[in-house]
């Protein structure tokens, strides 16, 4: 069964405070691996897509990074606008238009 | 370019009911797929369009229906509402050129079954 986990659940940081997020999937293949941003009460922002092991993406403080087993989200010094819940998906080949998330990783950043 | 729309934004209805939620997809864009977003359940698939016809489908009961227009929009249908359904529903679109799988969500529609 195609499968994602998240963690930590929680994450506190300190601003500048440099941290990863770990992403594991278990896909019957895997189609591409999604990062999404979402506030409170809102829909989930798009971050990164990656579809082979070894890419890597960068867009301002944050940098995502994919291997066979999993993915890991980079936040470099981060900043108290980074604070948001960060959610981890993957589509299988077999499964169109389908992505199975994990329960996210909600991170606070502390001024 | 305008971005994934959905209406309502908010709906309160009780036990019994039905609801009819509306997506507009980005320009363009021909896949439209529905979520299920609680928070002890997290963001679970409830199935997605292409080219008015349902693609793929999750686990959810017949309850829970869909459609897709020729302009690409797309409603959802929830009918005898359960307490349960209470959720924040989410659709996304997916452009797909050039192998592109990403799908861009739209702000939700928050639903409460009193």
């Amino acid at each position: 069964e195609d499968q994602v986990t998240q963690s930590p659940e929680a994450l506190r940081l300190q601003e500048g405070e440099s941290s990863s997020l770990n992403c594991s999937y278990t896909v019957s293949g895997l189609r591409g691996l999604f990062w999404y941003r979402q506030d409170p009460g809102k829909g989930p922002e798009f971050l990164f897509t990656l579809y082979s092991a070894g890419e890597e993406k960068e867009k301002e403080r944050l940098k995502a990074t994919l291997t066979k087993k999993e993915s890991f989200l980079h936040i470099t010094a981060p900043k108290p606008e980074d604070s948001a819940t960060y959610l981890c998906a993957v589509q299988a080949p077999s499964n169109t238009g389908k992505l199975i998330f994990g329960q996210g990783t909600t991170l606070q950043v502390k001024p | 370019k305008a971005g994934v729309t959905q209406t309502p934004r908010y709906l309160i209805k009780t036990r019994g009911q039905q609801v009819t939620l509306s997506c507009s997809p980005i320009s363009g864009h021909r896949s439209v797929s529905w979520y299920q977003q609680t928070p002890g359940q997290g963001l679970q698939f409830l199935f997605e369009y292409f080219s008015e016809t349902q693609r793929n489908k999750g686990n959810f009961p017949g309850r829970f229906s869909g459609r897709q227009f020729s302009n690409s929009r797309s409603e959802m249908n929830v009918s005898t509402l359960e307490l349960g359904d209470s959720a924040l529903y989410l659709c996304a679109s997916l452009g797909g050129w050039g192998g592109d799988e990403t799908q861009y969500f739209g702000p939700g529609t928050r639903l409460l079954v009193l």
